[in-house]
């Protein structure tokens, strides 16, 4: 079965910094998406970023990029020029490439943005 | 921009009884998921729904759950007889296509389900 493990519960970092967010997943399949989701307080769950296992190259959206290692099945997600917009809930989901499948979550990261 | 909208946005029910909680999907989309999340653990998916059937379930859809798609509109997901394990955040989810490298699932704001 796939796991997506998230081991910081709580991060901060000040207005206008880069923070980067850890997430490591375990699974036996080969093609597969990795994602980082937003869920700001009271608000529903936004796709961040994507990277396909497929791309060797890290995914970027303006502000927001990807550390993937696929040997290592490490997929962080860093964050330049830290907003107060940017304070949420973050969560790392997996999904393997074959048909609507699921999404595997792990437990999320509360990034606190400090003025 | 079209979204995923839930109702209600919080539920609170005795042990035992039955509830209901709805979602309209974005239009266009045509499949349809939900997941739940137990404070402070993961989110869990429950069960994703295609062409009016059900695509794949969890161990935790067991048979006090159902999810039914009434009309063109609504997704719904019925708990038979609720339990004080059922409290938790219930997300649904649709995408418009099967999961390929596009296929984004937008999420609903949540249903929060409080059994007393």
């Amino acid at each position: 079965a796939q796991t997506v493990t998230q081991s910081q519960p709580e991060m901060s970092v000040q207005e206008a910094e880069t923070v980067t967010l850890s997430c490591t997943y375990d699974t036996s399949e080969s093609d597969y998406y990795l994602f980082w989701y937003k869920q700001p307080p009271s608000r529903q769950m936004i796709l961040v970023i994507r990277q396909e296992a497929y791309k060797q190259q890290n995914a970027t959206e303006n502000r927001f990029s990807v550390n993937f290692q696929k040997a290592a099945k490490s997929f962080s997600l860093k964050i330049s020029d830290s907003q107060l917009g940017d304070a949420a809930m973050y969560f790392c989901a997996y999904r393997i490439n074959f048909g609507n499948e699921k999404l595997t979550f792990g437990t999320g990261t509360r990034l606190t943005i400090i003025p | 921009e079209p979204e995923v909208t839930q109702t209600p946005s919080h539920q609170v029910t005795q042990m035992g009884q039955e509830v209901i909680l709805r979602c309209v999907p974005i239009s266009n989309h045509l499949y349809f998921y939900w997941y739940r999340q137990i404070l402070g653990q993961k989110v869990e998916f429950l069960v994703s729904f295609y062409n009016n059937e059900i695509s794949e379930k969890s161990e935790i859809f067991d048979d006090q759950f159902s999810v039914e798609r009434p009309d063109g509109s609504n997704f719904t997901l019925k708990i038979r007889s609720t339990k004080l394990e059922d409290s938790a955040m219930y997300f649904c989810a649709s995408a418009q296509g099967a999961g390929g490298p596009t296929d984004e699932q937008f999420f609903g704001p949540g249903t929060r389900l409080t059994v007393l």
